[in-house]
């Protein structure tokens, strides 16, 4: 069964300090890793979609790594705002079988104005 | 705008009643999913649709019954409301198409937040 850990499971920086979310997976056999943004009271929205082919992604101040054979997936989010403060998701898909997300827990941030 | 529409967005059951949480989306996807989330638990699911006319269980199955009744629409349905089902109720997307095309992401409903007392 593919278990996803993310680490920290909450952070507070100050507002400017770049942003590292870590994220690993048991089982390197994945579709693709996608990365959601939720916050508090709502649902979840897209961030970022790698490929098990791609090694990073990257969207404005975003930019997501792969390392398959290390089940391992970086989030770095640069030059932090107050209005990144949110919950960051984690999901992996594994390959084959019935296309059935693994998700971690989150990880919880707040960027200090 | 194109998506995973909810409904309702919150609701209060006493224990014992029934209601049917609704998901539809508009995008062609053919795979559509239930998830519930739960502090400390993260997000689990519930049922899933793989296609129309196919639904499959999840994690956490047991006090719900799901219908995939067409291609756009998806229904969660709690049969006796109990207070361990309240939670956040999350409605999902994927187009697939077959093995071999990995470039979709899942999009989400906004939720609905229900509590049963």
């Amino acid at each position: 069964k593919q278990e996803v850990t993310q680490i920290p499971a909450a952070l507070s920086v100050p507002e400017g300090e770049n942003l590292v979310l870590n994220c690993s997976f048991t089982d390197s056999a994945i579709y693709n890793l996608q990365w959601f943004r939720q916050d508090p009271g709502k649902g979840l929205t897209s961030l970022l979609l790698i490929q098990s082919s791609q090694r990073e992604q990257t969207s404005g101040r975003l930019n997501a790594s792969l390392d398959k054979s290390s089940g391992r997936s970086t989030l770095y989010i640069a030059a932090s705002q107050p209005g990144d403060s949110a919950t960051y998701l984690c999901a992996v898909r594994p390959a084959g079988g019935n296309n059935r997300l693994a998700f971690g827990k989150g990880n919880q941030v707040v960027v200090i104005p | 705008n194109a998506g995973v529409t909810q409904t309702p967005k919150f609701q209060v059951l006493k224990t014992g009643q029934s209601m049917t949480l609704q998901c539809a989306q508009d995008m062609n996807h053919n795979s559509m999913y239930w998830y519930r989330q739960d502090p400390g638990m993260g997000l689990r699911l519930i049922y899933y649709s793989a296609s129309e006319g196919t639904t499959d269980k999840g994690e956490v199955p047991n006090g719900y019954n799901v219908s995939r009744l067409n291609k756009r629409e998806f229904s969660l349905r709690l049969e006796s409301a109990a207070p361990s089902q309240t939670s956040v109720y999350f409605c999902a997307s994927i187009f697939t198409s077959g093995q071999g095309i990995l470039a979709y992401g899942y999009t989400f409903g906004s939720g609905t937040r229900l509590t049963v007392v």
